[in-house]
């Protein structure tokens, strides 16, 4: 399975842009970059994810590096509710869903 | 909009007991997953579907088996539970290779 490497932790201030990054180096041509995150005592929850191109939504932004081989997730204004662990996955041809360790992000009043 | 729907919520087994979780989705999904998460670590892939009537071995699948008989449901099988198997369940559905929709998750615990 693609492995993805992410910091354990980050932290942020309210109201503070947020970049988590992520490296994906053994990423293939096929593979989809998903990001997920799973607040306290929840499921986990779809935050956005890419293929190639930059990728916008009303959680979240995508940026993926011009040789995919990284990504950033980026949270335009972090509020106490982005506190959560946030996964970096690569979806495969094969659909194996799976997770790693994830980041910790902190947000700080 | 029911989404994903697991059952039970919260379960208590004793060692050595048999049970069956449900994961029911009214979206119309293709692929189906079954994950574990244990205190303090991320998720585990058990089984996971990607149609009816298949299925492929995850992560951690020994001591688990797995059936996708209709399309909305997969359902998750403990033929002997062992306390190891003490966790919390997900379940997910997707389309292809798009957003993933979780449950809420089954507390079980096996004593």
């Amino acid at each position: 399975d693609a492995k993805t490497t992410q910091p354990n932790s980050m932290e942020s201030n309210e109201e503070e842009p947020v970049h988590l990054p992520c490296n994906h180096s053994t990423i293939s041509g096929t593979d989809y970059i998903h990001w997920y995150r799973q607040l306290p005592s929840q499921g986990p929850e779809y935050v956005i994810h890419g293929l190639t191109s930059n990728v916008n939504n009303r959680m979240a932004s995508l940026a993926i590096a011009e040789d995919r081989k990284s990504s950033t997730l980026i949270l335009h204004r972090a509020t106490l509710r982005d506190a959560a662990v946030y996964y970096c996955i690569l979806l495969r041809s094969n659909y194996k869903l799976t997770f790693g360790k994830g980041t910790l992000l902190t947000v700080n009043p | 909009n029911a989404g994903v729907t697991q059952t039970p919520k919260f379960r208590v087994l004793k060692t050595g007991q048999s049970m069956t979780l449900l994961c029911a989705q009214d979206m119309n999904h293709e692929y189906m997953y079954w994950y574990r998460q244990d205190p303090g670590m991320g998720l585990r892939l058990i089984h996971y579907s990607v149609g009816e009537g298949t299925t492929a071995k995850g992560e951690v699948p020994d001591g688990y088996n797995v059936s996708r008989l209709k399309k909305q449901n997969f359902l998750l099988g403990l033929e002997s539970a062992a306390p190891s198997q003490t966790s919390v369940y997900f379940c997910a559905s997707s389309r292809y290779r798009v957003e993933a929709f979780f449950g809420q998750g089954t507390r079980l615990t096996v004593v």
